[in-house]
């Protein structure tokens, strides 16, 4: 069975700039989760989707907002890129809700470096 | 709001020994469950173990088990016979009232 795929895995944008990621989650699982994850505050859950209805959300600024698709892929997207937004962006699938005993598995990031 | 505290940023043992990893949470959640997942250098998280709040029973997977203590709000993790495989960060992973917040990690070397 294939894995988490992200793309792309590495994106340079400028501040101001917006970019879209994206993540494919493994087949048959319909959670995917985004995380922002940085040297100074470690892992920072983002949000949940669910079979394409948004579960849950972290505590970020609205510049960030995501989406899922009929076939459980996902995007999130970053609008008005800040320097401080250059982090690994990891998403994580799941069969069940991400904030259950499901085992979520986790994809490779996409580093993004803002300049 | 719960929190998740891994007091330990970086810890170094020789291959062969027991190390273990602590992390401590807040919660006023009575159902909740906790994870520790590994990310290895260069490479993807993926599970190690977890638990269930209601269950007394540690968890246990081959070298790798947990001191859940839900009084004190303390599990930590067990790695017995460590191996260089296991040099990896570590992160403890807390999951109720539909949240799931990490701690910050612990950077493990295992030392030939």
């Amino acid at each position: 069975k294939a894995g988490v795929t992200q793309t792309p895995r590495y994106l340079i944008k400028t501040r101001g700039q917006q970019v879209t990621l994206s993540c494919s989650p493994i087949s048959g699982h319909r959670s995917v989760s985004w995380y922002q994850q940085t040297p100074g505050q470690g892992l920072q859950f983002l949000f949940e989707y669910f079979s394409e209805t948004q579960r849950n959300k972290g505590n970020f600024p609205g510049r960030f907002s995501g989406r899922q698709f009929s076939n459980s892929r996902s995007e999130m997207n970053v609008s008005t890129l800040e320097l401080g937004d250059s982090a690994l962006y990891l998403c994580a699938s799941s069969y069940g809700p991400g904030t259950s005993l499901y085992e979520q598995y986790f994809g490779p990031g996409t580093r993004l470096t803002v300049t | 709001a719960q929190t998740v505290t891994q007091s330990q940023p970086e810890m170094s043992v020789q291959e062969a020994e027991t190390v273990t990893l602590s992390c401590t949470y807040d919660t006023s959640e009575n159902n909740y469950y906790l994870f520790w997942y590994k990310q290895p250098p260069s490479r993807q998280m993926i599970l190690v173990i977890r638990q269930e709040a209601y269950k007394q029973q540690n968890a246990t997977e081959n070298r790798f088990s947990v001191n859940f203590q839900k009084a004190a709000k303390s599990f930590s993790l067990k790695i017995s016979d460590s191996q260089l495989g296991d040099t990896a960060m570590y992160f403890c992973a807390f999951i109720g009232d539909d949240k799931i917040i990490f701690g910050k990690g612990t950077r493990l070397h295992i030392l030939p």
